[in-house]
């Protein structure tokens, strides 16, 4: 189905290497999220947009870098400064509207490190 | 600091019997609360809000400010229940989520 996708669903990243994930939403959504997920923690908000060519950090945005030149497109960047990359991460879409909107998450992209 | 509370890790009861996932949450201003539920090879998808007080598949919750909890509840748990249960907080109708850490529940045939 449509909505939410993100790629790849598996990603290496060497030592000292930036890589990028994909998150791509036909929604027609305004706001998109990008979480981590580590085993037996919740999911933590790394940054957000709320619009095109704007973007907010969120609690744990050291080490990551984020573009939202496109309502669509709203790719992760993990850079070589964050020291603890392994985990799974969630991109996630919401309309623009009053209140907390639901947000609607892709199925994730995994990470490991070489 | 905010937080969401989810102390119980997995949550095991036998298809039939009464079902709540416990959920607390500290914040002092305006919250809305949210319960997201992710099951087996599907994606996270919002169960319910509780600015809606309806119920969905079965499962119901309110909040209770006094005792700052967001309980999810199911009167007759069944197998098709068994997923990974997420309480999640807004603040002040912020577009940001703090989630708990989760609760797996697994219903029993």
């Amino acid at each position: 189905d449509g909505g939410i996708t993100q790629s790849p669903k598996y990603l290496f990243r060497k030592e000292g290497q930036n890589v990028t994930l994909s998150c791509e939403q036909n929604l027609n959504h305004d706001a998109m999220y990008w979480y981590r997920q580590d085993p037996g923690q919740g999911l933590r908000l790394i940054y957000y947009s709320q619009i095109v060519n704007d973007f907010q950090k969120g609690d744990i945005a050291e080490g990551y870098s984020v573009s939202r030149e496109k309502k669509e497109s709203f790719p992760l960047t993990v850079t070589s400064a964050q020291k603890n990359p392994t985990a799974f991460y969630l991109c996630a879409s919401s309309t623009w509207g009053q209140g907390n909107q639901p947000q609607h998450f892709g199925d994730g992209t995994r990470l490991s490190i070489l | 600091a905010q937080r969401v509370t989810q102390p119980e890790k997995l949550l095991s009861v036998f298809k039939g019997a009464p079902v709540e996932l416990k959920c607390n949450y500290s914040y002092s201003g305006s919250p809305e609360l949210f319960w997201y539920v992710q099951y087996s090879r599907q994606r996270l998808q919002l169960l319910l809000r509780h600015i809606s007080r309806e119920s969905i598949k079965g499962f119901t919750a309110d909040l209770n400010k006094g005792e700052t909890s967001f309980h999810l509840k199911k009167p007759f748990a069944q197998e098709e229940d068994s997923a990974m249960y997420y309480c999640a907080l807004s603040m002040d109708s912020s577009y940001k989520l703090i989630f708990g850490s989760g609760t797996r529940l697994l219903v029993r045939p």
